[in-house]
């Protein structure tokens, strides 16, 4: 798997849009952009993923540069139940059997 | 969605002995279960693949007879630490895969005194 380079922490103001960068400059062609994130004593939890196209769900949007080298998670309006560990990872796309590397993420802070 | 369960959530033990940890897919079949360990402030560590009817895929550096892996349903995978020293106290996850994702138990915290 390809490796991901994120900050090691973040702040954001409450109800402001969070903005989590990542590096993947050596991804393959075949690999998605994944993202998760951990709230503090809790399994991770699945938030959004995308190949090349900018991708939006209920959670984030997705930003994928068009070189695909980095990529960008959005959180619209952050609330403090976003404060987590969030973890950006590359992939090859192929069903519940391919194993997930956790890099070393990002601490997101929703401050008050 | 899918959801995972773990049990228990917390389990303490004396050095010496053995912790069997539970992981289960609620509401959909995995044929591929996944366990990590996680150190205070650290990140996740893949363990092990887990396949159901044949051997869990140990990762580099993790002790197969340690680590006891069954993966005997499609709804069921357990880790089992055996001789568990206060070096094992971790946070130990599972997940299981439905289509392209992943869903992640909560976890159990494991305290060897």
């Amino acid at each position: 798997d390809a490796k991901t380079t994120q900050p090691p922490s973040m702040d954001c103001a409450e109800g402001r849009a969070a903005n989590l960068p990542c590096n993947h400059s050596t991804i393959s062609g075949n690999e998605y952009v994944y993202w998760y994130r951990q709230i503090h004593s809790q399994g991770p939890q699945y938030i959004i993923h995308g190949l090349k196209n900018n991708e939006t769900n209920e959670m984030a949007s997705l930003i994928i540069t068009e070189d695909r080298k980095s990529s960008t998670l959005i959180l619209p309006h952050a609330t403090l139940r976003d404060t987590a560990v969030y973890y950006c990872i590359v992939r090859a796309y192929g069903g519940a059997t391919n194993k997930l590397i956790f890099g070393t993420g990002t601490l997101l802070a929703v401050q008050p | 969605g899918a959801v995972v369960s773990q049990h228990p959530s917390r389990v303490i033990c004396k050095s010496g002995t053995s912790v069997k940890i539970e992981c289960r897919s609620l509401d959909f079949q995995a044929t591929t279960m996944f366990w990590y360990r996680q150190f205070p402030k650290q990140s996740l560590m893949l363990m092990a693949t887990s396949n159901e009817g044949s051997k869990a895929t140990y990762e580099q550096g993790v002790e197969k007879d340690k680590f006891l892996i069954n993966h005997a349903s499609l709804t069921l995978s357990t880790l089992t630490v055996t001789s568990a020293h206060p070096e094992d106290s971790s946070f130990y996850i599972c997940s299981a895969g439905q289509g392209n994702e992943q869903y992640f138990g909560p976890g159990t915290r494991l305290t060897v005194t």
